[in-house]
């Protein structure tokens, strides 16, 4: 069975300690995504990448980090820096090529992160 | 930039009404039009999409064409099930260039009633 995975689907930590939100495909996508959703604000793109070994910050990068090493994995790290961590994490991924034009956007199940 | 508007909720209908969501974008170019859904409890699922000015996107019963004139891409159903309540989202992508993303409206709730 293809499709996402996320991992754990629910998450509580202290505040103060970082904390890293798993994301795997198998569906051999090029491009990665992680959002943030909050209720009434829709979702907000945190960092993206094309390519391996290659990303970019989206609209609100501060206090995140991520990594892609494999092609099937982005994990993504909520750092103490983020000032208010505590919501509902979506990854994404598409087949889309580094040259451009996009394909859709398939979707894990999300993680849900409490700060206590 | 782009943006995605969306119409305030939440909706509330009883089953079997007809549905209508607004969506309205703004966008430079000839971006690609989506509905996702969103299950109480889930990650987001495609639920159709159009890609030119004129297209007709359709999957469940749900349907919305793509209106460059207008710049809608608002989504319809004539009968409406219990099963349908969920959250819908509007986005765009500018199908443009290496850094090609999706842009969201904030989305709005439908609960449908027995």
């Amino acid at each position: 069975d293809g499709g996402i995975t996320q991992s754990p689907k629910y998450l509580f930590r202290k505040e103060g300690q970082n904390v890293t939100l798993s994301c795997e495909q198998n569906l051999n996508h090029d491009a990665m995504y992680w959002y943030r959703q909050d209720p009434g604000q829709g979702l907000r793109l945190i960092y993206y990448s094309q390519i391996v070994n290659d990303f970019q910050k989206g609209d609100i990068a501060e206090g995140y980090s991520v990594s892609r090493e494999k092609k099937e994995s982005f994990p993504l790290t909520v750092t103490s820096a983020q000032k208010n961590p505590t919501a509902f994490y979506l990854c994404a991924s598409s087949a889309q090529a580094l040259a451009g034009g996009t394909d859709t956007q398939y979707f894990g199940p999300g993680t849900r992160l409490t700060v206590l | 930039g782009n943006s995605v508007t969306q119409m305030e909720g939440p909706v509330t209908l009883s089953e079997e009404a007809f549905l209508t969501i607004n969506c309205t974008y703004t966008a430079t170019g000839y971006p690609s039009l989506f509905w996702y859904v969103q299950y109480p409890g889930e990650g987001l699922q495609l639920l159709l999409k159009a890609t030119k000015a004129d297209d007709k996107g359709s999957n469940k019963g749900f349907e919305a064409t793509y209106r460059k004139e207008t710049t809608s891409f608002h989504l319809e159903k004539g009968s409406v099930q219990v099963s349908d309540s969920a959250v819908y989202f509007c986005a765009l992508s500018d199908k443009g260039g290496a850094n090609s993303k999706l842009t969201f409206g904030k989305g709005i709730t439908l609960s449908v009633r027995p």
